[in-house]
């Protein structure tokens, strides 16, 4: 079956710390992969994504994740995050076709 | 803002009864696709559009739900005979409608609905 697991479904971290959010992915899953960011009342917005080419993908607001075909990981960093930060991240891959297959989000919780 | 846009943000309403949400896409794109997004979860694709044409649905999208896209501007999706379960956010994003390693979705703000 297609899917997207997210490993944590929250991470407290201070400010100006460095951050890991997990991501792993089912091989039936295209390698089309992404990361969008959720802020409290919006929509998603898309942080980065990987298609092809290298596996260190940089995206918005100094995120970067690193694709791992080995590990069917995509996992999400930053080395110094922000209070504004704080959101819900999800890691999402392609269903086939034009579908995109979302995880259930990692809540980013970043402390003063 | 030239962004997606849905209405209404936030709809309550009783068991049985109909709703009806409204998209607006960005307006040169193609592809436009609707989500359900209950607490705690990501989005699930229900279904999407590509200009005017319906051509994937999922399973989620029971037979009381449907979605039009007359023009292939904005879309309509309604639900029917709402239930408990319906309660969650609908969300909408569009994309410019190329080729698949180019596809970047844009989402609107979403509409909560509940039902009561």
């Amino acid at each position: 079956a297609q899917s997207v697991t997210q490993l944590d479904s929250q991470v407290p971290v201070f400010e100006e710390a460095p951050v890991e959010l997990r991501c792993n992915y089912s091989s039936s899953v295209s390698v089309y992969l992404f990361w969008y960011v959720q802020y409290p009342n919006q929509g998603l917005q898309l942080l980065l994504k990987y298609l092809s080419g290298s596996t260190l993908v940089k995206g918005i607001n100094g995120f970067e994740a690193e694709f791992n075909k080995s590990q069917t990981s995509f996992h999400l960093r930053k080395p110094s995050v922000h209070i504004s930060d704080t959101a819900e991240y999800f890691c999402a891959g392609g269903g086939g076709g034009f579908k995109t297959i979302f995880g259930a989000g990692t809540r980013l919780f970043v402390k003063a | 803002d030239t962004g997606v846009s849905q209405n209404p943000r936030h709809k309550i309403t009783k068991r049985g009864q109909n709703v009806t949400f409204r998209c607006d896409p960005i307006s040169e794109h193609n592809r436009l696709y609707w989500y359900r997004q209950t607490l705690g979860q990501g989005p699930e694709f229900l279904t999407y559009f590509q200009n005017e044409a319906q051509l994937e649905k999922s399973r989620l999208l029971s037979d009381r739900f449907s979605a039009e896209r007359p023009k292939g501007s904005f879309s309509t999706l309604e639900i029917q005979r709402t239930e408990q379960g319906d309660s969650a956010m609908y969300l909408c994003a569009s994309s410019l409608g190329g080729a698949l390693d180019q596809e970047t979705q844009y989402f609107g703000p979403g509409t909560r609905l509940l039902v009561l």
